[in-house]
């Protein structure tokens, strides 16, 4: 069974540019979640996405969005570029349906550095 | 939101030490979650605590749900450099399945 796995690991941008980060859901999850970590802090959720839809939206500007395919992967979007997007983003996939009843597995993350 | 409170935020000991680390709220969880995140990966599941007064073991780590349910703790017997990590709490929003974690507590266990 494959695990949860993200692309690019690392990815150093500029203030303004805009970048796409991608997440392979576990075989069999139909639901993913974004979560922005900032050094040596908790994960923040950014959102959910299940059946291709937005399921639920933390804090963050509508300049973060995404997407979910078909066969549940999905992309995190981000536009303007600030410095304060640096962080490492998280990609976590459930089976639940945006529940909260199962558990939510973490891929490794994109490290990602804005200058 | 819920905030969790972790506490200590870092803490540096020496092999074969034992360590207590806390998450505390003034909120009532129907339970809480510990993971383990280690450096260029994703958390990790530890445990979930559901019953208030609950003590889950697994090794040499001690999980303790508090009898309201506000708190937990985390108590490592022995500490080696293989549990050196980022440990978190977090629990999850009952209507969004969203998780909410705490700030974490960075363990350095030195050989």
């Amino acid at each position: 069974e494959t695990g949860v796995t993200q692309s690019p690991t690392h990815l150093i941008k500029t203030r303004g540019q805009q970048v796409t980060l991608r997440c392979s859901s576990q075989s069999g999850h139909n639901t993913v979640s974004w979560y922005q970590q900032a050094l040596g802090q908790g994960p923040q959720f950014i959102f959910q996405y299940y059946r291709e839809e937005e399921n639920g939206r933390g804090n963050f500007p509508p300049r973060f969005s995404g997407l979910q395919f078909p066969n549940y992967s999905s992309e995190l979007n981000v536009n303007a570029l600030e410095l304060d997007d640096s962080a490492l983003y998280l990609c976590a996939s459930s089976r639940d349906g945006g529940q909260g009843t199962g558990e939510q597995f973490f891929g490794p993350g994109t490290r990602l550095t804005v200058l | 939101t819920q905030l969790l409170e972790q506490s200590p935020q870092f803490l540096s000991i020496q092999e074969g030490e034992n360590l207590t680390v806390y998450c505390n709220s003034s909120s009532v969880f129907s339970s809480l979650q510990w993971y383990r995140q280690e450096p260029g990966e994703g958390p990790v599941l530890l445990v979930t605590v559901v019953t208030g007064g609950e003590v889950k073991k697994l090794k040499r780590l001690t999980f303790q749900f508090g009898d309201a349910r506000k708190d937990s703790s985390l108590h490592i017997t022995a500490a080696q450099p293989g549990d050196t990590g980022l440990y978190l709490c977090a629990h999850t929003s009952s209507n969004t399945g969203k998780l909410i974690f705490g700030q974490g507590t960075t363990l350095q266990v030195k050989p």
